[in-house]
């Protein structure tokens, strides 16, 4: 079974660019997570999404940030315009249940590591 | 307030001996799940172990047990006969409800020792 698939891998851009990241999630996983990973922290969600609605975007930067999950399979992250700040790894997950307190556990892609300069 | 709370920055252990890596968590909602991922240098996020808030018994997954204390609000994650493979990033995680507040904690960094 194929993983969590993303990329690019790594991004170097400057202030005030934008950059778009791609996911594409294991087969048949509903459920759609984007998190930010700040180097020494844990990640961060910023939305998360049931098929190709959005259950959760309450740390989402929206003046800046957007995703989308069309279909309900494949999502991209949009970043414009990029800040000094959003320098991070953003991590794809997804799981097969829906998004309640129960034992789905996600399952993370290899990430993309985004360097603001 | 920080919803999960892991105050060992960094542990080491000896190569064989067990190690006990702390969470502590907070939730009004009686409805949640416990989680455990750990995290290599390479990047990856790995799922170790999950636990229910309702689940009776301790969860345990090969070599990693989970010590669910509920009115302590506490889900230590034990490795049993560390190995040298297991250095890595470990953190505990909780999702609340119904689609709400998936939070990680900050990370307990494990290194183990030959």
């Amino acid at each position: 079974e194929a993983g969590v698939a993303q990329s690019p891998r790594y991004k170097i851009i400057e202030k005030r660019q934008s950059v778009a990241f791609w996911c594409n999630p294991i087969s048949g996983h509903a459920t759609l997570y984007w998190y930010q990973q700040i180097l020494g922290q844990g990640p961060k969600l910023l939305i998360q999404f049931q098929n190709n609605g959005v259950v959760d975007d309450s740390q989402l930067p929206k003046d800046r940030f957007s995703a989308e999950r069309l279909k309900g399979v494949d999502s991209t992250l949009k970043i414009q315009p990029a800040k000094l700040e959003d320098s991070a790894v953003y991590l794809c997950a997804s799981s097969l249940g829906p998004p309640a307190g129960s034992g789905y556990e996600q399952y993370f892609g290899p990430g993309t590591r985004l360097t603001v300069t | 307030a920080q919803k999960i709370t892991q105050t060992q920055p960094g542990m080491f252990v000896q190569e064989k001996e067990a190690v006990t890596l702390d969470c502590t968590y907070d939730t009004s909602d009686p409805s949640y799940g416990l989680f455990w991922y750990k995290q290599p240098s390479s990047g990856e996020m790995i799922f170790l172990i999950y636990q229910g808030s309702y689940d009776q018994q301790n969860a345990t997954e090969g070599r990693y047990s989970l010590n669910f204390q509920k009115a302590r609000k506490s889900a230590n994650l034990v490795i049993s006969a560390s190995q040298l493979g297991d250095s890595a990033m470990y953190f505990c995680a909780m999702r609340e409800g119904y689609g709400q507040n998936f939070v990680f904690g900050p990370g307990t960094r494990l290194s183990v020792l030959p």
